[in-house]
């Protein structure tokens, strides 16, 4: 089946440590998106991508990176430099600019 | 910077009615999309919407755009228990297209058996 996978589902990181988050897709998508999303809040853009080794910053970039060196691949990295890490991380690509969002179902990150 | 924001921010009703959420946004689009989120899931897409149309409907779902007013309406027609869900709208609004899609902060629908 066709889709978009995140891993994984839960991660915990300690103060100080950098992680990477996994998103991959199946669905022969050209855009992939990063998204950030906090309790009882909207989705906000850290990083996108319309091609393969290109992407943008979004309105909450700072603290993370981002590589696209395949077009079903785009993972995510926490740097320790992002000060509030904690939330639900959302990955979705679109077969268009700006065209309907295939989400995955998330990987929820808690710094201890 | 959130270009899209729903109204209201909660609604609850029961089951059998109809439920009605606004988004507003603030510049020029291209395309208006509503998705639906059930609780720790993925966002699950429900209707595209171009700027050149007024009005779309699928199954019990109906979507109005408003370009003149930048604002658009979800209506969910006789209501289930099942559509209790967060409901979101994202637009290209201001991305000069470059594919930049922006969410709103989301209406949370609670259904009523």
């Amino acid at each position: 089946d066709g889709g978009i996978t995140q891993s994984p589902k839960y991660l915990f990181r300690k103060e100080g440590q950098n992680v990477t988050l996994s998103c991959e897709q199946n669905l022969n998508h050209d855009a992939m998106y990063w998204y950030r999303q906090d309790p009882g809040q909207g989705l906000r853009l850290i990083y996108y991508s319309q091609i393969v080794n290109d992407f943008q910053k979004g309105d909450i970039a700072e603290g993370y990176s981002v590589s696209r060196e395949k077009k079903e691949s785009f993972p995510l990295t926490v740097t320790s430099a992002q000060k509030n890490p904690t939330a639900f991380y959302l990955c979705a690509s679109s077969m268009t600019r700006a065209g309907e969002l295939f989400f995955g179902e998330g990987s929820r990150l808690t710094v201890l | 910077s959130q270009q899209g924001e729903e109204d209201p921010q909660a609604l609850s009703i029961q089951e059998g009615e109809n439920a009605t959420m606004n988004c507003s946004y603030k510049t020029s689009i291209n395309n208006l999309q509503w998705y639906r989120q059930n609780s720790g899931r993925g966002l699950v897409h429900l209707i595209l919407i171009r700027s050149n149309e007024r009005e779309k409907h699928s199954g019990r779902l109906r979507v109005t755009l408003d370009t003149s007013k930048k604002s658009s309406s979800l209506l969910i027609t006789a209501s289930r228990a099942a559509d209790t869900a967060s409901y979101f709208c994202a637009t290209d609004a201001g991305s000069g297209n470059t594919g930049k899609l922006i969410f709103g902060q989301g209406t949370t629908l609670q259904v009523k058996p």
